[in-house]
This record gives C-alpha cells, structure tokens and sequence, in this order.
C-alpha cells in the first residue's frame, strides 16, 4: 500500500488567484494523477503526472490552467491558477503502486478548494 | 465514449441488512474491475477487485460478482454496518490504462 498526504486539505479562495496544491507519498512510485471531483459527482482524471517530464493532460484540461509539476518519485504539485467559482471541487492525488498485475491504485484525502 | 455508470444513485439500508450496489459498464475491452468507498471528507479507499476471467470474489464482509454477459458488476456488503455509510464507486480498466470510474451510490446504513 501506499500512505499519501495531501496540503492544504482544505481552502477558501478568492475568484482570480491560485492555489498549489502538494502531494507527498511514503515511497517511490512511478504513476501519480490528479483527479477532480466535483460536488455529488464521480472523480474525473485530471492528467498524469510524469517524473522528469511534462505532464500528460486529458482531453478539457491544459497545462496553462493546471500546471503539474513532478521533480521526483514521491511528490508532485498541482496549481489551480486564475481561479472562478467553477473551480470549486475536491482535488485528489492518487498514486499507483506495484502489486502484480494488475497495479493497484491509491488515493490521498483530497484538497477541498472553494472559490468565492 | 466508453462509460461505467450506476443503477443507484442512493441505498438505505437497515444495520445487519446485506446491500447490494450495482454498476453497469459499457466498455467491453475491460479486463480489471473495481470498488473504492469513499467516507465523508476522504478520499477513495480500496475495497475489493476482480479480474475479467472471473465471475466472483469474496473479501472480509463483501463480495463482487462480474456478469460479462451483460456487463454487469455488483458488491456485496453483508450485514451492513454504520460504519459502512459511504459512496460507493466501481471503476473499469484495461490493464494498460487507466482507470474510468463511474458515478457513485451513496449508501446509508440506518440503526
């Protein structure tokens, strides 16, 4: 298994600034994401965070909005920048964790983000 | 696209009841299934899997059942406790990929 921490677990914002957001994990991994989930709603990936390379973003999501950034195998950041009120959502860091195949995929307790 | 999605947005259930959450997934090239409970103000907790060449799995208290006929997963959660109030999650994956995850039941496990 793997324990995963997560900074701030919860924030307030104002409408037009950013919030970085850090993960930490107990070992080294090789896969790490971001996922949002919305109110009531089911988790949607974010991107992938890569170690030493550029993120990798799903379809809707671009690096100007969510910049990642991976500087090595246990920690990754992610900024919500130029924030709105449609930002507002719990950001989780999830890692996956060499178990045989298949891997098994962790979750970190989420940042509550809400922006006013 | 491909999508998982669930028949129930809510379950209430009496404590000792067995409940039972269902997930329906449309992506026929799934190998690997899923179920993460998520407790108020946490993340996703890892419960149980099981993989497309099997149709059942047992675990401490639950149990996932896979109907690939139909495309149909549901978990089992025998005498239902308290603490079991949660959202429930399925999620579907090629192993190479990464997971979809699909909408969430809120279960409440009432005393």
């Amino acid at each position: 298994s793997a324990v995963i921490s997560q900074k701030p677990s919860r924030d307030i914002c104002q409408r037009g600034t950013s919030l970085t957001i850090q993960c930490q994990v107990d070992s080294q991994v090789t896969m790490m994401f971001w996922y949002r989930q919305q109110p009531g709603q089911s988790l949607t990936l974010i991107a992938t965070a890569n170690q030493g390379s550029e993120a990798t973003y799903e379809s809707g999501f671009v690096i100007d909005k969510f910049p990642i950034s991976r500087p090595n195998l246990t920690f990754s950041t992610l900024t919500v920048s130029n924030m709105s009120p449609e930002d507002s959502s719990i950001y989780l860091c999830s890692v996956e964790v060499l178990a045989g195949d298949p891997n098994t995929q962790y979750f970190g307790p989420g940042t509550r983000l809400t922006v006013l | 696209g491909e999508s998982v999605g669930l028949h129930l947005p809510t379950l209430s259930v009496q404590e000792g009841d067995n409940s039972i959450i269902n997930c329906a997934y449309s992506n026929s090239a799934s190998d690997y299934f899923i179920w993460y409970k998520q407790e108020s103000g946490k993340g996703p907790q890892f419960i149980i899997d099981i993989r497309s060449n099997m149709d059942k799995r047992q675990g401490q208290r639950v149990t996932v059942l896979l109907n690939k006929t139909v495309k149909h997963l549901s978990l089992q959660i025998a005498a239902t406790q308290p603490g079991d109030s949660a959202v429930y999650f399925c999620a579907e994956r090629e192993l190479s990929y990464i997971p979809t995850f699909g909408r969430g039941t809120s279960l409440i496990v009432h005393p």
